[in-house]
Order: C-alpha cells, then sequence, then structure tokens
C-alpha cells in the first residue's frame, strides 16, 4: 500500500522531447508538492497544488507545467527538455497548510536527458 | 525568509557511539522542524517533528532532536549509531501558515563498523 507513488521511477530521454510524470496519494492529504532534487542532492520545492488549486509556483521555467485532476493526484509534464533538467523529481502530499503537519514523499523519478 | 542550515556535508562517527546531526534554522514566526532521512535511490522518510512544547523530541529508529530556541537549533540525536543509519539527513522547516518545506542541504551520516 504505497501512500505516495510516482511514474515511472526512471526516465531517459533525448533533449526537446515532451515527457510526464505522474503522481498519486492514498492518504486523503490535500495538499500535494513537486520537488527537484540535483546532482548535489539540493532540494528545492517547484509547485504546490492545495484541493487542486496552484499555491506555490517557483521561479520554475514555463517548460514545465503541474496539473492536478483531483487531490489524489499530481502531474507534471515537461516541454522541450534540457540537459539541465536531468534531476530526481520528487512528489510528496501533507495535510493542508497548516505548519505542523509533516510531508510523505514518493520514491522519485530519475530523469536522464540525453 | 525562512531558511535551514546544515553546517556539515558529512559526519562520521563509530558504530555504537552517539551521533549528532546539526541543524540551525531561521523562522520569522513559530517553527514548525523537521527531519528527514533519505536512502540511496529512496525518497525522504520522515523521522520527528517539533511543533511545541517538549524541547526533546522523539521520533522513528531511536532517533531524537533537541529543540533550542535560543540557539535556533534542533539537532538530530541518536546514543547509539547503527552501520544501517548511515544515509543522507535533512532538516527541513515550514513557518506556520506556509504551505512550504525548506529543506537543508543535508548531511551525510557515515558509521563505521
Amino acid at each position: 500500500d504505497t501512500a505516495v507513488s510516482q511514474t515511472p521511477k526512471y526516465l531517459v530521454t533525448q533533449m526537446g522531447n515532451d515527457k510526464s510524470i505522474k503522481c498519486e496519494q492514498n492518504l486523503g492529504h490535500d495538499t500535494m508538492y513537486w520537488y527537484k532534487q540535483d546532482s548535489k542532492k539540493f532540494l528545492k520545492i517547484m509547485f504546490s497544488y492545495n484541493n487542486k488549486e496552484l499555491i506555490i509556483n517557483e521561479t520554475v521555467p514555463n517548460r514545465f507545467s503541474p496539473k492536478s485532476p483531483d487531490k489524489a493526484h499530481l502531474n507534471l509534464h515537461i516541454n522541450s527538455l534540457e540537459l539541465g533538467d536531468s534531476a530526481v523529481y520528487f512528489c510528496a502530499s501533507s495535510l493542508g497548510g497548516r505548519g505542523h503537519t509533516e510531508a510523505f514523499f514518493g520514491q522519485g523519478t530519475r530523469l536522464t536527458v540525453v | 525568509a525562512q531558511s535551514v542550515a546544515q553546517p556539515e556535508d558529512q559526519v562520521n562517527v563509530a558504530e555504537g557511539n552517539p551521533l549528532t546531526v546539526k541543524c540551525t534554522y531561521s523562522v520569522s514566526g513559530n517553527p514548525y522542524l523537521f527531519w528527514y532521512v533519505q536512502y540511496p535511490n529512496r525518497g525522504l522518510q520522515f523521522l520527528l517533528k517539533y511543533i511545541t512544547g517538549d524541547n526533546l523530541v522523539k521520533g522513528s529508529y531511536g532517533f531524537e532532536a533537541e529543540f533550542n530556541k535560543s540557539q535556533t537549533s534542533f539537532h538530530l540525536k541518536k546514543p547509539s549509531a547503527l552501520v544501517s543509519d548511515s544515509a543522507l539527513y535533512f532538516c527541513a522547516v515550514r513557518d506556520s501558515g506556509t504551505y512550504k518545506y525548506i529543506f537543508g542541504t543535508g548531511t551525510r551520516l557515515k558509521v563505521l563498523a
């Protein structure tokens, strides 16, 4: 019973392609996130949705577009992939915006752009 | 702006010895502090959190953390390290009322047999 699941786990693609990563959570949470972990293991937030509404949109290129069809799903679509997009992308979820709740993370999607 | 700092890139400790992984924070309001662990090729696993109350917080796998408001620190501790504790540890802060978790740069813990 995976709480936060991402697909695919690995993604290798050529520059210029368009790709999507899917995320689903079965925890009943109402807030979901995308984080990017670079090669130095730094974690940086990209987007967050609360009840399907975009609430955090960090300085991310327009080529990245999140979509939340419902509270349990948050997908990430990336257009015109570049070498610098290679990273591990983590989906996470939490219960609301109240500060004391912890986030649960998926296993990550390792994206390699060649 | 909220931030956390993990001053050590790596901490080495002998198995059976106590371990400490350091974290300091900066927030404008009440701090909500978290520790996560990441094993190779895995996602982040929640270890423990500080919300309010007792300054010593106990978490998973025998880990605990000490909140110190005057020093704005939230150090992770374990009385007796195991080789299996070797992993990457992240401290995170979340300001009250915000949705964002802000992570430190991570500390790699290596427990030597």
